[in-house]
């Protein structure tokens, strides 16, 4: 089935540096791809939706400068969090849409930890 | 939006016992529904889904009923095992092809 993978798993930066995740779609083309924040014993949250060639739709609360999000090629979306501060750590995950049959498909995930 | 609501947040149950997973949603118009379930610090796994021209479907000691008139729809674990420990999630998929979560349930199954 549809694979999506996410780098970095994990990742530990200092307070006011920017991180950057990717997701890959290893073997279809995903021209959407949904980015989920996860805080610890809660549900996932959707933050933004990046789409091939076009800007991304962000969810009505999250702010656009601080997550950055780029959907590079069909094969390539990433998540930038700049300037960021310990209240932005989290698991982060992105998916791709449900193609046919199959459900979505999520990345690995990214627990970032801001120090 | 679509908004989905999930119950219990928690659930304690024997091993052997059913489990009972209820969510609700708001979305007239939502037509697919999975469950997840999810290990700490993993990716949701898909363990069952629905979509809206079928009533219940099952898949070995699960199961997920949907009302779609009430929108509201259930998921059935029978025979529960300790290994069926995790949190569960409840997702809607409404317009432009998004999934909405629901709040999650926590599940121990005790040995």
């Amino acid at each position: 089935g549809a694979v999506v993978s996410q780098h970095p798993s994990w990742v530990i930066c200092k307070s006011g540096t920017s991180v950057k995740i990717e997701c890959r779609s290893l073997d279809f083309q995903a021209t959407t791809m949904f980015w989920y924040r996860q805080f610890p014993k809660q549900s996932l949250m959707l933050m933004a939706t990046s789409n091939e060639g076009s800007k991304a739709t962000y969810e009505q609360g999250v702010e656009k400068d601080k997550f950055l999000i780029n959907h590079a090629s069909l094969t390539l979306s990433t998540l930038t969090v700049t300037s960021a501060h310990p209240e932005d750590s989290s698991f982060y995950i992105c998916s791709a849409p449900k193609t046919g049959s199959d459900g979505y498909t999520f990345g690995s995930g990214t627990r970032l930890t801001v120090v | 939006g679509e908004n989905v609501e999930q119950h219990p947040s928690t659930l304690s149950v024997q091993e052997g016992d059913s489990a009972v997973i209820k969510c609700t949603y708001s979305d007239s118009a939502s037509n697919y529904f999975p469950w997840y379930k999810q290990e700490l610090g993993k990716r949701p796994q898909l363990i069952i889904d629905i979509r809206s021209n079928v009533g219940e479907k099952k898949d070995q000691r699960i199961a997920v009923t949907l009302n779609k008139t009430a929108k509201h729809f259930s998921l059935h674990i029978t025979e529960t095992q300790p290994e069926d420990s995790a949190v569960y999630f409840c997702a809607a998929e409404g317009a432009g092809n998004m999934l909405t979560f629901g709040g999650g349930t926590r599940l121990m199954v005790k040995p």
